[in-house]
């Protein structure tokens, strides 16, 4: 089946610096979708992309859809302690099947 | 309120026990979904159902079924045939497009 490589695995990093996460595949997708998981809770989508080129953001978060419609990318600015979670990227296929990346889980220390 | 709602939120199963999850939705939504979680991994779609009494196999079916009887409801049977089932289970629907909405999940452990 379709994989999305999501990196970096992980990141630990101080209150109030920027953090960059993205997702590649091989495969060409017409949508990409960014999800926060909090532990023991189910994901929660945090922005949605659909044109090649698209920079959506949603407060201290953006979320861009490469242009060549294989990598996404999400930038968190002013890390804040509540932004601990898995971050996860999606692609759906055409019967709107979800296909994850394996995560990226963010540490932030105060 | 709208929503997701799985349940128990934890469940323990027995050897050779059969263990249902539950999973019902009050948006209207048309497909729901089901995936399961394993520690450093993604989700990984189990079993969909796009339309009532229809459903298909996803990645990893096998050990588990599913029923869709109800637009509202998609419970997941998590058979004895499925020899590592400890994991969280999650639940999804969503009607249109393609964003999925998902359910607080179930975490299921082994006796």
């Amino acid at each position: 089946g379709q994989q999305l490589n999501q990196s970096p695995q992980s990141m630990f990093i101080q209150e109030g610096e920027d953090v960059s996460m993205n997702c590649t595949s091989s495969s060409i997708f017409n949508t990409w979708l960014w999800y926060k998981q909090d532990p023991g809770e189910g994901p929660v989508l945090l922005i949605a992309l659909y044109k090649a080129g698209e920079l959506t953001s949603n407060g201290r978060l953006t979320a861009q859809f490469g242009i060549t419609r294989k990598d996404s990318f999400l930038n968190i600015s002013a890390s804040i302690p509540s932004d601990v979670g898995i971050y996860f990227c999606a692609a759906p296929d055409k019967y709107s099947t979800l296909t994850f990346g394996k995560g990226t889980m963010l540490l932030v220390s105060p | 309120d709208g929503g997701i709602t799985q349940s128990p939120k934890y469940l323990f199963r027995k050897e050779g026990q059969n263990v249902t999850l539950s999973c019902e939705q009050n948006l209207n939504h048309d497909a729901m979904y089901w995936y399961r979680q394993d520690p450093g991994q993604g989700l990984r779609l189990i079993y969909y159902s796009q339309i009532v009494n229809d459903f298909q196999k996803g990645d990893i079916a096998e050990g588990y079924s599913v029923s869709r009887e109800k637009k509202e409801s998609f419970p997941l049977t998590v058979t004895s045939a499925q020899k590592n089932p400890t994991a969280f289970y999650l639940c999804a629907s969503i009607t249109g497009g393609e964003t999925q909405y998902f359910g607080p999940g179930t975490r299921l452990l082994v006796l």
